[in-house]
């Protein structure tokens, strides 16, 4: 089954450290995305990559950084700069440039604690 | 700047009567718009969508109405079930941009039996 998988489901993170989330998918997707979930403010766009080794930050990418050597893999790092790191953290990807219509697959999210 | 809002953070109906939530957007070059549906430690998963060239768009007890000239879409769920209950959210896309999508806020419906 092609699918979008993402790992671990929990994390938990000492201050100081960086924290690397995976996102896999198997659907022969172009594009990207790695979006936060804070309660009441919805999905706030962190990174996007439309094609394998070139990314663009999004509106909230102060304190992550990211890669895209394969096209199967976008993997987050979450670094010690960013100052309040805990957060759903969900991954997507998308036929193409996204213009096709269908929307972007999600993976099932991880959770990241800083304790 | 919120380009995609969602302004009732929660709705309450009954089984069997009518869901409808709404969503109101500021940048008249958007062109595509969607809605998802998210259940509590999951991702989000596609429900709907339409272009900005269209006016509705209906899929079973799912019809999406976007009134242009107002800025504002609307998702009517009907009849709702108790399954129906989860976090919507409202997407839009822009012309330009790589087809990444803004999101609003999100709406948690909760219907009850």
């Amino acid at each position: 089954d092609g699918g979008i998988t993402q790992s671990p489901k929990y994390l938990f993170r000492k201050e100081g450290q960086n924290v690397t989330l995976s996102c896999e998918q198997n659907l022969n997707h172009d594009a990207m995305y790695w979006y936060r979930q804070d309660p009441g403010q919805g999905l706030r766009l962190i990174y996007y990559s439309q094609i394998v080794n070139d990314f663009q930050k999004g509106d909230i990418a102060e304190g992550y950084s990211v890669s895209r050597e394969k096209k199967e893999s976008f993997p987050l790092t979450v670094t010690s700069a960013q100052k309040n790191p805990t957060a759903f953290y969900l991954c997507a990807s998308a036929k193409g440039d996204g213009r096709l219509y269908g929307g972007y697959t999600f993976g099932s999210g991880t959770r990241l604690t800083v304790v | 700047d919120q380009q995609v809002k969602q302004n009732s953070p929660s709705l309450s109906v009954q089984e069997g009567r009518i869901s409808i939530l709404n969503c109101d957007y500021t940048n008249s070059m958007f062109d595509y718009f969607l809605w998802y549906k998210k259940y509590p430690a999951e991702g989000p998963t596609f429900l709907i969508s339409i272009s900005s060239i269209k006016d509705k768009n209906e899929d079973g007890r799912f019809t999406v109405f976007l009134n242009k000239s107002a800025k504002h879409l609307s998702l009517h769920i009907v009849p709702s079930q108790p399954g129906d209950s989860a976090v919507y959210f409202c997407a839009a896309r822009g012309a330009v941009g790589g087809g990444k999508l803004i999101f609003g806020q999100g709406t948690e419906l909760s219907v009850k039996p």
